[in-house]
């Protein structure tokens, strides 16, 4: 089984700054597909960034980019000037290659950008 | 646009009551996918479809069940409520398997938050 982990339950940053979340993940799959996900107060989930395994380049989508590395298992978001609007729950996300439709989901980090 | 409704919003049910939550896009979308999210634990798959008349389950699917008559709705049915389900449930939809392209991520509903005494 696929498990997903986000060691870090909380984090803050001031507004304007860079603020790194990390995930790491446990497979024996080779081809994959991780994700981002923002959950804000509203408690709508929203996609941020996504990544295919294959892919050796790092996601970028705008202010949010992604440091992957397949070998250590570990995908990582960095925000970078960091806006008051980025308060919210984000969870990292992981997917198998042609699976259907079970996607796994780490605990969550609560970030907090500070005025 | 409409997206992915989910009705109820909130909802509180005594231990053994039964009732469903409803989950309707208006999006034409073939996958429909049901989550739960518990403090600490993330997001669940409970039950999915790829399509009308399609279901199987996920990682979490016991004392659920599903079906799926319209490509539009995915209602999740609880047939004798207990306390280990209270949980903030999602709805879930996707123009196909997720991951495939960048189209194709989840559009999540607003959410249902359950509580079972």
């Amino acid at each position: 089984a696929q498990t997903v982990t986000q060691s870090q339950p909380e984090m803050s940053v001031q507004e304007a700054e860079t603020v790194t979340l990390s995930c790491t993940y446990d497979t024996s799959e080779n081809n994959y597909y991780l994700f981002w996900y923002k959950q804000p107060p509203s408690r709508q989930m929203i996609l941020v960034i996504r990544q295919e395994a294959y892919k050796q380049q790092n996601a970028t989508e705008n202010r949010f980019s992604v440091n992957f590395q397949k070998a250590a298992k570990s995908f990582s978001l960095k925000i970078s000037d960091s806006q008051l609007g980025d308060t919210a729950m984000y969870f990292c996300a992981f997917m198998k290659h042609l699976n259907n439709n079970d996607m796994r989901f780490g605990a969550g980090t609560r970030l907090t950008v500070k005025p | 646009n409409a997206g992915v409704t989910q009705t109820p919003k909130f909802q509180v049910l005594k231990t053994g009551q039964s009732m469903t939550l409803q989950c309707a896009q208006d999006m034409n979308h073939e996958y429909m996918s049901w989550y739960r999210q518990d403090p600490g634990m993330g997001l669940r798959l409970i039950h999915y479809s790829v399509g009308a008349g399609i279901t199987d389950q996920g990682e979490v699917p016991n004392g659920y069940n599903v079906s799926r008559s319209t490509t539009e709705d995915f209602p999740l049915r609880l047939l004798s409520a207990a306390p280990s389900q209270t949980s903030v449930y999602f709805c879930a939809s996707t123009p196909g398997p997720p991951g495939r392209a960048q189209r194709e991520k989840l559009f999540f509903g607003s959410g249902t938050q359950l509580s079972v005494l």
